[in-house]
């Protein structure tokens, strides 16, 4: 089946425009993820939908960063004045999500966001 | 909170070669444990993952982790990689209470020569 798909592929941004990207989630999956992965870094959570409930922004590094989820599906990750530090491969990732953690979290191919 | 901790960035082993790959992380709770892998080119997806049971577990491709509680570790092993085995590996952790997000290490690049 189609697994988590994300767009652009890549985007090349000025410094101070605003960005959206896109994920769409394994149909069915209630939880959905985004992190940052940044060279040397890892993967940094952002943020995590699950079901209706509302949203944990905990990773969020600023207010310059929202998401939101439409219909339980479809998520869209906006940053806004973009800066040159936020340049980094952004991934979003769905899941059967369980009571204690104990799931599988299935990752898109990222979105590659470059700041000039 | 939680963290992890993989101790090598960079691996480079020939083939044949044994491999073991370090994770220790900190929390003062139980865990469930992970390994994801990232092939060039390709997503990140899961190698293996430990809930609870035994503590040995095995995943795809003949890895295995061992859950060591006592030294707060998780390492990957395999006893011969191939030139296949290139990819980044990374260790994830996450929290047995209520919904938990994964924690993750900053991932070692794995470079296989033939």
């Amino acid at each position: 089946g189609a697994g988590v798909s994300q767009s652009p592929s890549n985007k090349v941004t000025e410094k101070g425009k605003d960005v959206e990207l896109r994920c769409d989630p394994i149909s069915g999956h209630t939880a959905l993820y985004w992190y940052r992965q940044s060279l040397g870094q890892g993967l940094e959570f952002l943020i995590y939908f699950q079901g209706n409930s509302a949203p944990d922004k905990s990773g969020l590094p600023s207010d310059r960063f929202s998401a939101e989820r439409t219909g339980g599906s479809v998520s869209t990750l906006t940053i806004q004045r973009t800066q040159q530090e936020d340049s980094a491969v952004y991934l979003c990732a769905s899941s059967l999500a369980q009571r204690g953690g104990q799931e599988t979290q299935y990752f898109g191919p990222g979105t590659r966001l470059l700041v000039l | 909170a939680q963290s992890v901790s993989q101790h090598n960035h960079h691996v480079i082993l020939s083939e044949a070669a044994s491999l073991e790959l370090g994770c220790n992380y900190s929390y003062g709770g139980t865990v469930n444990l992970f390994w994801y892998v990232q092939y060039p080119g390709q997503h990140l997806q899961l190698l293996l993952k430990y809930f609870s049971g035994d503590p040995l577990v095995k995943g795809i491709k003949v890895f295995e982790a061992e859950f060591i509680k006592s030294k707060f570790s998780f390492n990957l092993r395999k006893p011969s990689v191939q030139w296949s085995d290139t990819a980044e590996y990374f260790c994830a952790v996450n929290k047995k209470s209520g919904y938990s997000t994964l924690t993750f290490g900053k991932g070692t690049m794995l470079l296989v020569s033939p």
